[in-house]
């Protein structure tokens, strides 16, 4: 039982490129998230998901996409990468909306 | 919506010794879950302790324990006989309304242990 995986840990990206971070979980969790973290700051959602086939955004959805295919997985894109997308990247799942989030080991992401 | 506010951005505690992480939250909801994340140098977020909103006891985990008051909306986490092993971030965490749209996050108290 691996939980929250996520790929890759790091990327350098250069402005006006695009990257798809990938999310998996076998804990057969229906509620899937994306997340980012802002150096001195908390997590703000990004993205959210509650089963497949069904995606909304969270508080900073801009200059992102996500998809929901399977239950397993809940990919991010970054479409023309801007140095405000420098940050680290978290996917979480949960059993149930409110409850407790299992969370993956985080993307460090650079723009440059 | 719900805001989650830490007033202290660092607290240093001796080994051994006990040390009190506040955190406050606002929302208008009654039946919520409030969490406390652990996030080390290593990044990972792991879960420290889970509570309840409709449950008056104060959930306990080992040396962690929380102290809830719901009409005060404070939930600060209680670290006993403190280890070197848990130097961290401490992130308070909101999860409420149906929870499809994630958790609501403080901006965290960087704890430092005195060897």
């Amino acid at each position: 039982n691996a939980g929250v995986t996520q790929t890759p840990k790091f990327r350098i990206l250069k402005i006006g490129q695009s990257m798809t971070l990938q999310c998996t979980q076998d804990m057969n969790h229906n509620y899937m998230y994306w997340y980012r973290q802002d150096p001195g700051m908390g997590l703000k959602l990004i993205y959210y998901s509650v089963g497949a086939g069904i995606t909304d955004k969270g508080e900073v959805p801009n200059g992102y996409n996500v998809s929901r295919s399977t239950t397993e997985d809940f990919p991010l894109r970054l479409e023309l990468a801007a140095p405000s997308q420098t940050s680290v990247y978290f996917c979480a799942s949960s059993y149930m909306g409110a409850d407790t989030q299992y969370f993956g080991p985080g993307t460090r992401l650079t723009v440059l | 919506a719900q805001t989650v506010t830490q007033s202290q951005p660092e607290m240093s505690v001796q080994e051994a010794e006990t040390v009190t992480l506040s955190c406050t939250y606002d929302t208008s909801e009654s039946d919520y879950y409030l969490f406390w994340y652990k996030q080390p140098p290593s990044r990972q977020m792991i879960l420290v302790i889970r509570q309840e909103a409709y449950k008056q006891q104060n959930a306990t985990e080992n040396r962690f324990s929380v102290n809830f008051q719901k009409a005060a909306k404070s939930f600060s986490l209680k670290i006993s006989d403190s280890q070197l092993g848990d130097a961290a971030m401490y992130f308070c965490a909101y999860g409420g309304g149906g929870g499809a749209d994630g958790l609501t996050f403080g901006k965290g108290t960087h704890l430092i242990i005195q060897p």
